[in-house]
């Protein structure tokens, strides 16, 4: 199954909520990554967080890291339309193949 | 500008004919990657490249061939193998394998009847 999986498979809040997406992994990893993409376009890359962090912010964006638990989430602040877009999560796994895994992602909707 | 791009952005074949998806990157990164996304669904990855004249198969290679010959350009081609080869094709490279973020390209969406 995938590294990463990605929760709530979709997500639809108002705009000017605050959004939060989960990702699960189950091996070891020495960074985790966001993506975001938005309908019928390539990912864009938004944040890297390293094994040994914790928590990392990006303008309205704010991810956190608990390798005990082998989670991540990403919370975006102050919704806006804009934010409308499909959001996954990459792992690179310590062990095997050097390469990216991707999620399944979490859609997300935000409404005006 | 620096950045990737795929070509074309809409593909359409016939059953059992080859095809060749473009993807050309100015970032001089040295890894490029193809993925497949299928609707609703994540990133599986095809074959990727760490260096010119080497590349690796991913997980779903079957049906799916490559080439590295440049630096700047990795070419799939779907074959008449691939039994289901209608989805939305991703390239994306990144300076080395591990640890940095890739770049996507804004992909090609090939449909095969």
């Amino acid at each position: 199954s995938q590294q990463g999986e990605e929760d709530p498979q979709a997500l639809s809040i108002q705009e000017g909520e605050n959004a939060t997406m989960n990702c699960s992994y189950k091996t070891s990893i020495n960074n985790l990554q966001w993506y975001r993409q938005n309908s019928g376009r390539g990912l864009v890359h938004l944040i890297l967080i390293r094994s040994n962090e914790r928590e990392k912010h990006s303008g309205r964006l704010r991810v956190t890291l608990d390798t005990s638990k082998k989670s991540s989430s990403l919370l975006i602040t102050a919704s806006r339309a804009a934010d409308t877009a499909s959001y996954f999560c990459a792992t690179d796994p310590v062990q095997g193949a050097q390469k990216l895994v991707f999620g399944q992602g979490t859609r997300l909707t935000i409404n005006p | 500008d620096g950045g990737i791009t795929q070509s074309p952005k809409y593909l359409f074949r016939k059953e059992g004919q080859n095809v060749t998806l473009s993807c050309e990157q100015n970032l001089n990164h040295d890894a490029m990657y193809w993925y497949r996304q299928d609707p609703g669904q994540g990133l599986r990855l095809i074959y990727y490249s760490q260096i010119v004249n080497d590349f690796q198969k991913g997980d779903i290679a079957e049906g799916y061939s490559v080439s590295r010959e440049k630096k700047e350009s990795f070419p799939l081609t779907v074959t008449s193998a691939q039994k289901n080869p209608t989805a939305f094709y991703l390239c994306a490279s990144s300076p080395g394998l591990r640890s940095y973020e890739q770049y996507f390209g804004p992909g090609t969406r090939l449909t095969v009847t």
